[in-house]
């Protein structure tokens, strides 16, 4: 059962664009929303969370929408670069020890 | 260099065989994860340790098995592998109960069944 559904799979976007990544839940116990950001050949790397109590957090140009009624959150990348081409996970969990969720992830690559 | 090791970096072995892959968290990290990566599945989880204790299961065969040692390093051995076990496999750990619930990943070890 798949319980973080993520789209699209594969996303091009050119340079300088705004990247966008969706992702559905089903389990309302879930109360931690990470996304992970992988490159080729490395472990996959916090890029940034949210906790269900906000609806939006930015850090740089990268930003989580989340809409807790529809039990969906997104991943907003501004102004788009090449060195921002990578696979990107979001991810869910719940509890105090923290088994995530990962939704099966996004390759985007941004060209020049 | 998220502090979490991981050995081998890449291991090539036959159909039957049995493995074994190592992990060493980050210092102070008590949970350890371990999760299969193939291309058509994505990262699945497989298996979590604290502070050598298991405390959450996924989708892990039962040809698979783990464990945490009192160093809280961990391995995951796999058995009767077949052609379908080629993969990436992370080991990542966090500190349980922070206000940051971040999994810090390793490299991964590169398993090819030949």
């Amino acid at each position: 059962q798949q319980q973080v559904k993520q789209s699209p799979q594969s996303l091009i976007v050119q340079k300088g664009g705004i990247s966008i990544i969706n992702c559905a839940y089903e389990n309302t116990a879930f109360d931690y929303f990470p996304w992970y950001q992988q490159f080729p050949g490395k472990g996959p790397a916090l890029l940034i969370a949210i906790r269900p109590d906000v609806s939006e957090k930015k850090e740089g140009r990268f930003t989580i929408s989340f809409n807790k009624s529809a039990k969906q959150f997104s991943l907003h990348i501004m102004d788009s670069q090449p060195g921002d081409s990578a696979t990107y996970f979001c991810a869910a969990s719940s509890g105090g020890y923290q088994k995530v969720t990962f939704g099966i992830g996004t390759k985007l690559q941004v060209i020049p | 260099d998220s502090g979490v090791t991981q050995t081998p970096k890449h291991l090539i072995t036959a159909t039957g065989q049995r493995v074994t892959l190592r992990c060493s968290p980050r210092s102070g990290d008590l949970s350890v994860y371990w999760y299969q990566q193939s291309l058509d599945q994505g990262l699945q989880f497989l298996i979590q340790y604290y502070n050598g204790e298991e405390r959450a299961k996924g989708n892990i065969l039962e040809r698979f098995s783990a464990q945490q040692f009192p160093d809280l390093h961990s391995e995951l051995n796999l058995s009767s592998l077949e052609l379908g076990d080629s993969a990436l496999y992370f080991c990542a750990s966090s500190v349980v109960g922070g206000q940051n619930n971040e999994q810090f990943f390793g490299p991964g070890t590169r398993l090819t069944v030949l």
